[in-house]
């Protein structure tokens, strides 16, 4: 496809329950992204990944959020025992970005909508 | 720490007026500025990215210009359309070793009365 593809774009799911999260990029982005946007809220930061290396997750609220990209190119975010407060938004972003060149925008896809009861 | 802030938090003008949205932020050291808009139920579509050696971009009806040296940004809209209601987010792209995320404020709502 032409842009960032995230899936399911609804995911509602009891409080405790694991969830996961898909990525798929645009073609050829070498850097990927996830985010948490809180209603009202701009969005934040969570991790990143240059190719299938994580290179930050210093975003990660706790260490029930899980990210991979194992092959470079799909990711997911993963979320055990999941809590109420991890209701959110969660926006995954690429960009064509080489590790020394930070001059290219990033694509956001729609993100995925989590409810937790 | 990077912090960026948008003023004002939601503005309500009618159709033809033309508007201007800031966006400051506490460090100087950026690479680059976004501004996106975000659709309800959507999720963000960059619309200009301003480098940090350059002092504005244009497209269309939008300019947005940049002031490093005071930490501020603003997007004029021109002849603004019921169209152009949603959110709009700045965003600066931070120099860091590793990686290079972005730092959003919290937007400002629009809405274009008919």
């Amino acid at each position: 496809g032409a842009g960032v593809s995230q899936s399911p774009r609804y995911k509602v799911a009891k409080r405790g329950q694991d969830v996961a999260l898909r990525c798929d990029p645009i073609s050829g982005h070498v850097s990927l992204f996830w985010y948490q946007q809180a209603l009202g809220q701009g969005p934040e930061f969570l991790t990143y990944f240059q190719n299938e290396a994580q290179l930050d997750k210093s975003g990660l609220p706790s260490d029930r959020f899980f990210a991979e990209r194992p092959e470079g190119s799909v990711s997911t975010l993963k979320i055990q025992r999941t809590q109420q407060e991890d209701s959110a938004v969660y926006l995954c972003a690429s960009s064509s970005n080489n590790r020394g060149l930070s001059n290219q925008p990033q694509h956001f896809g729609d993100g995925t909508r989590l409810s937790i009861l | 720490k990077q912090e960026v802030t948008q003023i004002p938090a939601a503005l309500s003008v009618p159709e033809g007026e033309n508007l201007v949205l800031n966006c400051s932020f506490t460090d100087s050291a950026i690479y680059n500025l976004q501004w996106f808009r975000q659709d309800p139920g959507k999720g963000l579509t960059s619309l200009l990215l301003i480098q940090s050696s350059q002092r504005e971009q244009t497209s269309g009806r939008l300019n947005a210009s940049l002031d490093k040296s005071s930490g501020r940004s603003t997007l004029y809209i021109a002849a603004s359309q019921p169209g152009d209601s949603a959110t709009y987010l700045c965003a600066v792209r931070i120099k860091a070793t590793s990686g290079s995320r972005l730092t959003f404020g919290e937007g400002t709502q629009l809405t274009v009365n008919p």
